[in-house]
């Protein structure tokens, strides 16, 4: 069974540029999860989907960020424009069911620089 | 205050020692404690989970909670080369929202 991909591995872009990073889960599960790490600090949490639907997306550090999941399969977490502080490990984690330790299945995680 | 907090260190252990490693916790609310195991370059791997206080044993592995003095530790008996990675606890909310503490890094030596 495939686990959770994300592409790009790494990019680098400068400030002002947008960058789409894409995140597909391991088939069939619903629950689909945007984390980061920022240099130096703990991984927080980003937003949450269920299927298509943003179930919290309280991690949002502001409105350049934009997230959607089409059709409830892959997932793209957009940043326009971006700035030097976002600069991170973008990580992507996906889990089946709706209970509360249902596993998260991370993926590699995409790293940013922002120049 | 941080809601889960961890020692990130790093933590250099010979083969073959015991390796400890805790967090505590703010959120009394908490009711899973995971632990996470993070190799470089790779995203983070569910390792065990407790429910409440008490303890859970998986093979190497020993996973301790103490609700009491919200403390939760991580065992790993027999320390292997392998085993070095960084250690991430987490505890999730009621939507499974994992709080991460910043991750402790182990280094085995041979």
């Amino acid at each position: 069974e495939a686990g959770v991909t994300q592409f790009p591995s790494h990019s680098v872009i400068e400030k002002g540029q947008t960058v789409t990073l894409r995140c597909d889960p391991i088939s069939g599960h619903d629950n689909l999860y945007w984390y980061r790490r920022v240099m130096g600090k703990e991984i927080k949490f980003l937003l949450h989907f269920v299927k298509e639907s943003k179930q919290d997306e309280s991690g949002m550090p502001n409105n350049r960020f934009l997230a959607e999941r089409t059709g409830g399969t892959y997932s793209t977490l957009k940043v326009q424009p971006a700035e030097l502080e976002d600069s991170g490990v973008y990580f992507c984690a996906s889990s089946q069911g709706r209970e509360v330790a249902d596993t998260q299945y991370f993926g590699p995680g995409t790293r940013l620089t922002v120049l | 205050q941080k809601e889960v907090e961890q020692d990130p260190g790093p933590l250099s252990v010979p083969e073959g020692a015991i390796v400890s490693l805790n967090c505590t916790y703010s959120n009394s609310a908490f009711q899973y404690f995971m632990w996470y195991r993070q190799y470089s370059r790779k995203g983070p791997e569910l390792l065990m989970y407790t429910y409440s206080s008490g303890n859970k044993e998986d093979g190497r592995f020993t996973a301790q909670v103490d609700k009491s003095s919200k403390y939760i530790s991580l065992f790993i008996r027999d320390s292997q080369p392998s085993d070095s990675a960084t250690y991430l606890c987490a505890m999730p909310d009621s939507w499974g929202k994992l709080q991460f503490g910043a991750g402790t890094q182990v280094v085995v030596t041979p």
